[in-house]
């Protein structure tokens, strides 16, 4: 079936790296992707989305690229801090397909140290 | 104070009980979401509701029952749960048509003994 994966189940950078997290899509029509965070003991949080009309968004510290010739997304995130420790999801819909919801990868364990 | 609020966040329960969780949203979203995640597995879609009806049902078994009494509420029924049902059920929020984050809460974690 279609899945949302990710490459590297783990990540260790030192604090004030980049770190570039990845992710592969097998759904060529999905158009729309997000990138969450979840740290211990809450909830997925939303850090950055990206439309398939795009191949870059920035944000606070982050960025997201979408190459769509490979299904290829990926997470960076500049100057890496202790709180960025977490595990990061992303996930893939197609927009305006009512009924449809987020599909998700396993995620990426990010851990860094000072 | 994530706009997406589950109770309780910890429950323990043993395979003959009946149980319910709940969620409340704050955000005016239109749709609501149950997933399910365990150990080193993606999240696992189990029920959606866009606009109050239930739209998707990712064949989940049975003695999971959810209700979804109006947009702002959402419940998820337990009833004679398998130890293998042990996880983080989180509920999340949308508009819908999709095309917009989804915001989840910060889960229920659910033992079943």
């Amino acid at each position: 079936g279609e899945s949302v994966g990710l490459h590297l189940p783990t990540l260790s950078v030192q604090e004030g790296d980049n770190s570039i997290i990845n992710c592969a899509y097998s759904n060529s029509a999905s158009d729309y992707f997000i990138w969450y965070k979840q740290e211990s003991g809450k909830g997925p949080q939303f850090i950055i989305d990206i439309r398939s009309n795009m191949d870059k968004r920035q944000g606070q510290r982050v960025t997201v690229l979408l190459n769509k010739t490979v299904k290829h997304l990926s997470l960076q995130i500049a100057a890496t801090q202790p709180g960025d420790s977490a595990v990061y999801f992303c996930a893939e819909i197609q927009a305006n397909q009512a009924g449809t919801a987020l599909i998700f990868g396993k995620g990426t364990t990010l851990s860094v140290s000072s | 104070e994530t706009g997406v609020t589950q109770t309780p966040r910890h429950l323990v329960m043993g395979m003959t009980n009946k149980k319910s969780l709940k969620c409340e949203q704050h955000l005016g979203h239109n749709a609501m979401y149950w997933y399910k995640q365990s150990a080193k597995k993606p999240l696992e879609l189990m029920f959606v509701y866009s606009l109050e009806e239930r739209v998707e049902n990712n064949s989940v078994p049975s003695r999971f029952s959810p209700e979804c009494p109006n947009s702002s509420h959402l419940f998820l029924h337990l009833h004679t749960l398998q130890p293998e049902d042990s996880a983080l059920y989180l509920c999340a929020s949308s508009q819908v048509p999709p095309g917009s984050p989804l915001h989840f809460g910060n889960g229920t974690r659910l033992t079943v003994t």
